[in-house]
């Protein structure tokens, strides 16, 4: 499979556990995103890179969480002393370095605080 | 900030149904549209994109939609629906340039009945 990976695919924690999770992007594409989604709504967006340069982040990006791209590849998004609030899907995507392109969504990490 | 709108949450058709979701977006410079489908356990997928040209665009699956600028809208259509069309349809868009982040509308789950 050549698509976007994520791994792990469902992750339990307790509340206030800190937890990583990692995306592996289509090999060529030199942009990487993170979303976050929530029951009933569509996905938001949380933080953007390119290559390992991170570009943008959404205000919904606490600052519990942290992402990285250290060599332009994989990427981490790590949430520390999870609250219940964090619940939720956390989706990767990637796409070329080009205006017309669209991106490609991993199947998503599904993180459960209890 | 850019936003997209949903009009339906949740339609239930029967097998051989017309379909038309609404979606209108805010942003009012140059934009791509897109429509993403994700199946039940699956990851997002592309169905259609709009960048630039014929704002009637075809998507996979036998999907369309039309880009109106003057309604700010990009109506998803499909003449007649399949039960496995079942699924939730997520409209979303992205300031053209290629490198800013896609914002999602809520999206609408689709319900086809054989």
């Amino acid at each position: 499979d050549t698509g976007v990976s994520q791994d792990p695919r469902h992750k339990i924690t307790k509340r206030g556990q800190n937890v990583t999770f990692r995306c592996d992007p289509i090999s060529e594409h030199n942009r990487l995103y993170w979303y976050r989604q929530t029951l009933g709504q569509g996905p938001e967006f949380l933080t953007y890179f390119q290559n390992e340069a991170q570009l943008e982040k959404s205000r919904l990006l606490s600052d519990r969480f942290s992402a990285e791209r250290p060599k332009g590849s994989f990427s981490t998004l790590e949430i520390q002393r999870t609250e219940q609030g964090d619940s939720a899907m956390y989706l990767c995507a990637s796409s070329l370095g080009l205006s017309d392109t669209e991106a490609f969504f991993g199947q998503g990490t599904r993180l459960t605080v209890v | 900030a850019q936003s997209v709108s949903q009009h339906n949450h949740h339609v239930i058709l029967s097998e051989a149904a017309s379909l038309e979701l609404g979606c209108n977006y805010s942003y009012g410079g140059t934009v791509n549209l897109f429509w993403y489908v994700q199946y039940p356990g699956q990851h997002l997928q592309l169905l259609l994109k709009y960048f630039s040209g014929d704002p009637l665009v075809k998507g996979i699956k036998g999907f369309e939609a039309e880009f109106i600028k003057s309604k700010f809208s990009f109506n998803l259509r499909k003449p007649s629906v399949q039960w496995s069309d079942t699924a939730e349809y997520f409209c979303a868009s992205r300031n053209s340039g290629g490198y800013q982040k896609v914002t999602f509308g809520i999206g609408t789950k689709l319900q086809v009945i054989p």
